[in-house]
């Protein structure tokens, strides 16, 4: 893969409320899509993840969808809480398996 | 485990210097990274190693060099240091010999290049 365009590139939601991130790719040999959160000055740590075989994984309040007919994952965080906010990456690993593209990533801010 | 390790934290080095970022893994990972990040970039990725012996490039990999002579260690080598590597260099790991598993990430070292 050689293209990951990230949306929006900063999310401010309340308390509790939902927070979606959507991923576009180019690469259609693109076969796995994880999602990694940054906390501010800390390094990027995996958060859920999902394989080209699969169109939705949930874990507790955090879920990703992907659709690879149009070429699109997102992530979806319910009842959002303060410490949330971070920085979030989406990425995809193309059709060689051995690289690893990030988008850009979205600022997710959760006021209390 | 100490997971990946990196050092320096932090590092200043006027234009042209060479330097060494050390990075090293104690999880018996075969699949080892360096990205570098900067702001509204994202993470790119500069050059990655399937296994010892082994390197390919990246995304971004001129003014870089890599080796893995041992599976644990994957030192990044910058030859001669300019402003434009000025950036937070991340090192990862996973343990399949491919970039479709879980990458852990080491702590970063902050490069500032006068």
């Amino acid at each position: 893969g050689e293209n990951v365009e990230q949306h929006p590139s900063t999310l401010s939601v309340q308390e509790g409320d939902s927070a979606v991130i959507k991923c576009t790719y180019s690469d259609s040999a693109s076969n796995y899509f994880p999602w990694y959160k940054q906390e501010l000055g800390k390094r990027p740590q995996l958060i859920i993840d999902i394989r080209s075989n699969v169109g939705e994984k949930k874990d507790q309040r955090i879920a990703v969808t992907l659709n690879k007919t149009a070429k699109h994952f997102s992530l979806h965080i319910t009842e959002t809480q303060p410490e949330d906010s971070a920085v979030y990456f989406c990425a995809e690993s193309g059709g060689s398996n051995y690289k690893l593209t990030f988008g850009k990533g979205t600022l997710l801010t959760v006021n209390p | 485990n100490a997971g990946v390790t990196q050092t320096p934290k932090f590092q200043v080095l006027k234009t042209g210097q060479s330097m060494t970022l050390q990075c090293a893994q104690d999880m018996n990972h075969e699949y080892m990274s360096w990205y570098r990040q900067d702001p509204g970039m994202g993470l790119r990725l500069i050059h990655y190693s399937v296994g010892a012996g082994i390197t390919d490039q990246g995304e971004v990999p001129n003014g870089y060099n890599v080796s893995r002579s041992t599976t644990e260690d994957f030192p990044l080598r910058l030859l001669s240091a300019a402003p434009s590597q000025t950036s937070v260099y991340f090192c990862a790991s996973s343990y399949d010999r491919d970039s479709t598993d879980t990458q852990y990430f080491g702590p970063g070292t902050r490069l500032t290049v006068l």
